[in-house]
């Protein structure tokens, strides 16, 4: 099984709507959990953190659920410009470093 | 302030020979990442350096490929000689704070590598 598992997509929705992704861990010892965005041929880059408590940062939430180990981003009112590659990224904080792994990614594509 | 910056963009090359990518990390920032991301997925750690430490290369395949990090900030990737699965883009990454939870990697905009 592979450490961070996501859906490759892609996923075609049209503009305003909402979307929702999930992402599986397989390490329940995971700590730490992120979110970050890549767009076509552009380097990946950090959208938010994922917080126990889950968080919002406009129209983005993001949500954990430790007990089934998945976390999960959901788009609200999607724009032409929040297409890209959503990559899921999970930190199990091993000896004191960073041990960042990134899921495959799944991709949006917001249609006019 | 400045970003994290690789060279060459891009290169091309033949079956069995050589390639270097170098890395310029952010100012102050003590851990580098190189990653390597083929088409279709998500980057694979090759090589964490803490200072001029390569703390994990566990998936570094040593046979063909090299790194270092001289005086903690600059950072070579060598591959050679290199093969045909090796085409992929090659991003290097920093961050600020070893061992921290942030999970906050600033990348490059990577080395894109076509072995013919």
């Amino acid at each position: 099984r592979k450490e961070v598992e996501q859906d490759p997509g892609p996923f075609n929705v049209p503009e305003g709507a909402t979307v929702a992704f999930n992402c599986t861990y397989s390490n329940s010892a995971s700590q730490s959990f992120f979110w970050y965005r890549q767009d076509c041929r552009k380097e990946p880059k950090l959208l938010m953190s994922v917080y126990s408590s889950g968080n919002e940062d406009g129209r983005f939430t993001a949500q954990l659920n430790r007990a089934s180990q998945y976390i999960s981003l959901l788009i609200r009112d999607s724009k032409l410009s929040d297409s890209a590659t959503y990559l899921c990224v999970v930190n199990p904080y091993s000896g004191g470093y960073q041990k960042v792994t990134f899921g495959t990614g799944t991709k949006l594509q917001v249609i006019p | 302030e400045a970003g994290v910056v690789q060279s060459p963009r891009y290169k091309i090359i033949e079956k069995k020979q050589p390639v270097a990518f170098w890395c310029n990390p952010i100012s102050g920032h003590n851990t580098l990442y190189w990653y390597r991301q083929n088409l279709g997925q998500g980057p694979e750690l090759l090589i964490r350096y803490e200072n001029e430490e390569a703390v994990d290369d566990s998936q570094l395949p040593k046979d063909r490929f090299s790194a270092e990090r001289l005086k903690g900030v600059d950072s070579t990737l060598k591959i050679q000689p290199a093969e045909l699965g090796d085409s992929a883009v090659y991003l290097c990454a920093s961050s600020p704070v070893a061992g921290a939870v942030t999970g906050e990697l600033f990348f490059g905009e990577g080395s894109r590598l076509t072995v013919l």
